[in-house]
């Protein structure tokens, strides 16, 4: 079992819709998590840090839910411009504090 | 905010040569750097982590005498990857956990796309 799991996608959307990825993580000693973007061909930049209390930037909007190992990222009001790869990150467990990657979820905004 | 310097973007060499990639911690400094791969479609991938003063530590399945990792100062990590062969074509890219502000992060290079011919 892979230790962070995404729905690939990829999700389709049209401008202004509202839009959430799930992800999964296999590893209870796991202790940081991530939401990273990544465009194509460029490295991973990170959107926003996940916490157990939620964690809200704008039109985006995190959860976790360590009982269940699942974290969430909402997308309110898409634009054009959120059209990427959204990497679900978690860190801590096996692997010490390197970073663990979902094969991330594509997300497509449409005019 | 912390920057890592990566060098170069993009390579193409022949089979059986060595590749040298550069990460410079440009105003901090990184005592770990962490080494990924990527192939088209596939989530990024440990290869390596390694530790300014010591041997680096591989994941499975990573040949460590093919992916040479040199952490000789606090500010430079280098992956060499020796007699590449095409199927080491991908997408190399560093990473140092970083102190910005109160953040506690990870600043990625900016990515290294090997193309073995």
């Amino acid at each position: 079992r892979k230790e962070v799991e995404q729905d690939p996608g990829p999700f389709n959307v049209p401008e202004g819709a509202t839009v959430a990825f799930n992800c999964t993580y296999s590893n209870s000693a796991s202790q940081s998590f991530f939401w990273y973007r990544q465009d194509c061909r460029k490295e991973p930049k990170l959107l926003m840090s996940v916490y157990s209390s939620g964690n809200e930037d704008g039109r985006f909007t995190a959860q976790l839910n360590r009982a269940s190992q699942y974290i969430s990222l909402l997308i309110r009001d898409s634009k054009l411009s959120d059209s990427a790869t959204y990497l679900c990150v978690v860190n801590g467990g096996n692997s010490g504090y390197a970073l663990n990657f979902g094969k991330g979820t594509s997300l497509l905004v449409t005019p | 905010g912390a920057v890592v310097s990566q060098h170069p973007s993009r390579v193409i060499c022949k089979s059986g040569t060595s590749v040298k990639i550069e990460c410079r911690s440009l105003d901090f400094q990184a005592t770990t750097m962490f080494w990924y791969r990527q192939f088209p479609k596939k989530s990024l991938m440990l290869m390596a982590t390694s530790n300014e003063g010591s041997k680096a530590t591989y994941e499975q399945g990573v040949e460590k005498d093919k992916f040479l990792i040199n952490h000789a100062s606090l500010t430079l990590s280098t992956l060499t990857v020796t007699s590449a062969h095409p199927e080491d074509s991908s997408f190399y890219i560093c990473s140092a956990p970083s102190i910005t502000g109160k953040n506690y992060g990870y600043t990625f290079g900016s990515g290294t796309r090997l193309t073995v011919v």
